[in-house]
């Protein structure tokens, strides 16, 4: 069964720098979208992207985060440079633009 | 704006006890509605959704939800619950006329499911 993919699995990181997260979603899906839980919290929206463009963005998405698709596969989130309340797990999915979201299993970052 | 109430933080059941799950949603028209389970350290995996006709719904690993639109809820139930059950769960939604951009899930806070032996 096709799935999402999500890489690295746990990131630490010093506050100030740069990280990349990474995502492959499933093949046949146009709609790729960010999450994030911080510890103990609720699964919130970050931002969705079609057509090599960012559909809509939640107040958290702010200049520090981008997210692109730099290939046919990769949907990549970065966060330019990293402040502590940025430790969490981050969560991309992906849809036809219906029905379920189809989420990875996350990349934990931690910012020291 | 839509929001996802689940009441309940933490629930401990005993093995073979049956569960339910309480999630209530505020939208002012029916929503699209899921419930996602997460096993520690795994990703967030969809247990069943509703979009409309049954107001029952059956899922994977036993679970099933019944949508009460007279009381906004989507209740997550399981009559003999497993110590494999042991997850944190949530209930989403989305506005069913929503699709596409901008199709964005709202979730509630989660419940974290202890089973004991």
């Amino acid at each position: 069964e096709p799935e999402v993919t999500q890489t690295p699995s746990h990131q630490v990181t010093q506050m100030g720098q740069e990280v990349i997260l990474r995502c492959v979603p499933i093949s046949n899906h146009l709609y790729f979208y960010w999450y994030r839980q911080i510890l103990g919290q609720k699964v919130e929206f970050l931002v969705s992207f079609y057509n090599n463009e960012i559909s809509e963005k939640s107040e958290i998405f702010d200049d520090q985060f981008s997210v692109e698709r730099p290939d046919g596969s990769n949907f990549t989130l970065k966060i330019r440079s990293t402040k502590l309340e940025d430790s969490a797990m981050y969560f991309c999915a992906s849809n036809r633009g219906v029905g379920e979201l189809f989420f990875g299993e996350g990349s934990r970052l931690t910012v020291l | 704006a839509q929001s996802v109430t689940q009441p309940d933080i933490h629930i401990t059941v005993s093995e073979g006890a049956s569960l339910e799950l309480r999630c209530n949603y505020s939208y002012g028209a029916t929503p699209y509605l899921f419930w996602y389970v997460q096993s520690p350290g795994q990703g967030l995996q969809l247990l069943l959704k509703y979009f409309s006709g049954d107001t029952l719904v059956q899922g994977i690993k036993g679970f099933e939800a019944e949508f009460k639109r007279s009381q906004s809820s989507f209740n997550l139930r399981k009559p003999s619950v497993h110590w494999s059950d042991a997850a944190e769960y949530f209930c989403a939604v989305v506005r069913s006329n929503s699709g596409g951009s901008n199709y964005k899930l709202t979730f509630g806070k989660g419940t974290l499911l202890t089973v004991n032996p």
